[in-house]
């Protein structure tokens, strides 16, 4: 079965940095979404994304979240400043969408820590 | 927005015991309910979902219910197994491509 992969699996970095997680969702997938989960804690939606641009997004969003996909595989999320509450597993999501919401399929993520 | 609820936040059961989790949404809009299983360490997996013109749906030992006038939806889960033991999200999708989980209930199933 396909699957939707990200790099890196894990992230290191200091707060103040700027972060690039990489996704390639399912290749005929339509809808592109980026979840994160605080350890222990519920998944929580962050934005989706369709034909290059962006459908939904959540208050955790803000000015230093940013997406792109800047090819036809690919699909990043950019965090300009990172604080330590952004220390979370970063999930990235695709579905095929074309009859309405349907399934998501969960990339395996990128466990980011900020120090 | 939309909010869910999902209660118990842990549940133990015996092997071939039932489980059964429950959920509440707040967005009357909200017409799909996925249910997802996350293994420790793992991403979440689509177990089983339903639409809002169906009011059950069943899957070998897996079954939901939905009962939109109430805003509650349930999973059920017959004779359970070790491998069953995971965590359980609910969630819910106006069709606006905003999926918003429920809490996580924390299943063990003991052997």
């Amino acid at each position: 079965e396909p699957e939707v992969t990200q790099t890196p699996s894990h992230q290191v970095t200091q707060m103040g940095q700027e972060v690039i997680l990489r996704c390639v969702p399912i290749s005929n997938h339509l809808y592109f979404y980026w979840y994160r989960q605080i350890l222990g804690q519920k998944v929580e939606f962050l934005v989706s994304f369709y034909n290059n641009e962006i459908s939904e997004k959540s208050e955790i969003f803000d000015d230093q979240f940013s997406v792109e996909r800047p090819d036809g595989s690919n699909f990043t999320l950019k965090i300009r400043s990172t604080k330590l509450e952004d220390s979370a597993m970063y999930f990235c999501a695709s579905s095929e969408a074309r009859q309405g919401v349907e399934k998501l399929f969960f990339g395996s993520g990128t466990q980011l820590s900020v120090l | 927005g939309e909010n869910v609820e999902q209660h118990p936040s842990t549940l133990s059961v015996q092997e071939g015991d039932s489980a059964v989790i429950k959920c509440t949404y707040s967005d009357s809009a909200s017409n799909y309910f996925p249910w997802y299983k996350q293994e420790l360490g793992k991403r979440p997996q689509l177990i089983i979902d339903i639409r809002s013109n169906v009011g059950e749906k069943k899957d070998q030992r897996i079954a939901v219910t939905l009962n939109k006038t109430a805003k509650h939806f349930s999973l059920h889960i017959t004779e359970t197994q070790p491998e069953d033991s995971a965590v359980y999200f609910c969630a819910a999708d106006t069709g606006g491509f905003k999926t918003i989980f429920g809490a996580g209930t924390r299943l063990f199933v003991k052997a």
